[in-house]
């Protein structure tokens, strides 16, 4: 079963301005954690920013965030300010105690930042 | 200081023969994985490791078979290439435990089978 959806194939934005990108998960564990990763053209994968279940408050990174609603089993990346070198590809991500220190990826976004 | 290092970053090669990559981390983590990320970009887990142990043996054939001499070491070996195992393969490792258990990638090997 797929755990982790990004629905957004690919995305285009405007440089400074903000973008969200997609991510809805799927688990019954009480205790997780969420991560999102970006792939420049380079090919290397970077941890951009982790959310655990229970943090009560979003997580912040720089110019990065994350919007958890747990409720609605989302977490959304938000990039504001956006620059030319984000145009990359961004990876949701899963962990919890239940999946055997497996880590679920989503299928990846495409953004590309318009000068 | 490198975190997570794999070689070769580029390996060509025919059908048939046999090929490894290896991979390191200095982060003193307690576990490993090798994923493979085909042209779609879809990352594919297919092995992980704790502290030397198999822990996570996805649907890969037998062809694939990996080697953890230590934790701080996790190495690939591909018998018999095939076409279809053109990809990026990325080496990962994490430590578990609460907010510390985010996984980190080497670079990527491209791996090309002519």
């Amino acid at each position: 079963a797929q755990k982790i959806t990004q629905t957004q194939p690919g995305m285009f934005v405007q440089e400074k301005e903000a973008v969200t990108l997609d991510c809805t998960y799927d688990t019954s564990d009480q205790s997780y954690g969420l991560f999102w990763y970006k792939q420049p053209s380079s090919g290397e994968m970077i941890f951009l920013i982790y959310q655990g279940s229970y943090d009560e408050q979003n997580a912040t990174e720089g110019r990065y965030s994350l919007n958890f609603q747990k409720a609605r089993k989302s977490a959304n990346l938000v990039i504001s300010a956006s620059q030319l070198g984000d145009s990359a590809m961004y990876f949701c991500a899963m962990r919890g105690p239940n999946t055997g220190n497996q880590f679920y990826f989503g299928t990846g976004t495409s953004l590309t930042v318009i000068p | 200081d490198t975190a997570v290092s794999q070689t070769p970053k580029y390996l060509v090669t025919q059908m048939g023969n046999d090929k490894s990559i290896k991979c390191e981390q200095n982060l003193g983590h307690d576990t490993m994985y090798w994923y493979k990320q085909d042209s779609k970009k879809f990352l594919k887990i297919m092995f992980s490791y704790n502290n030397k142990e198999l822990i996570i043996n996805e649907t890969v054939p037998n062809r694939f078979s990996p080697k953890s001499p230590d934790k701080a070491h996790l190495n690939l070996h591909i018998n018999s290439l095939e076409l279809g195992d053109s990809a990026v393969y990325f080496c990962a490792s994490s430590q578990w435990g609460p907010r510390t258990d985010t996984q980190y990638f080497g670079p990527g090997t491209r791996l090309t089978v002519l």
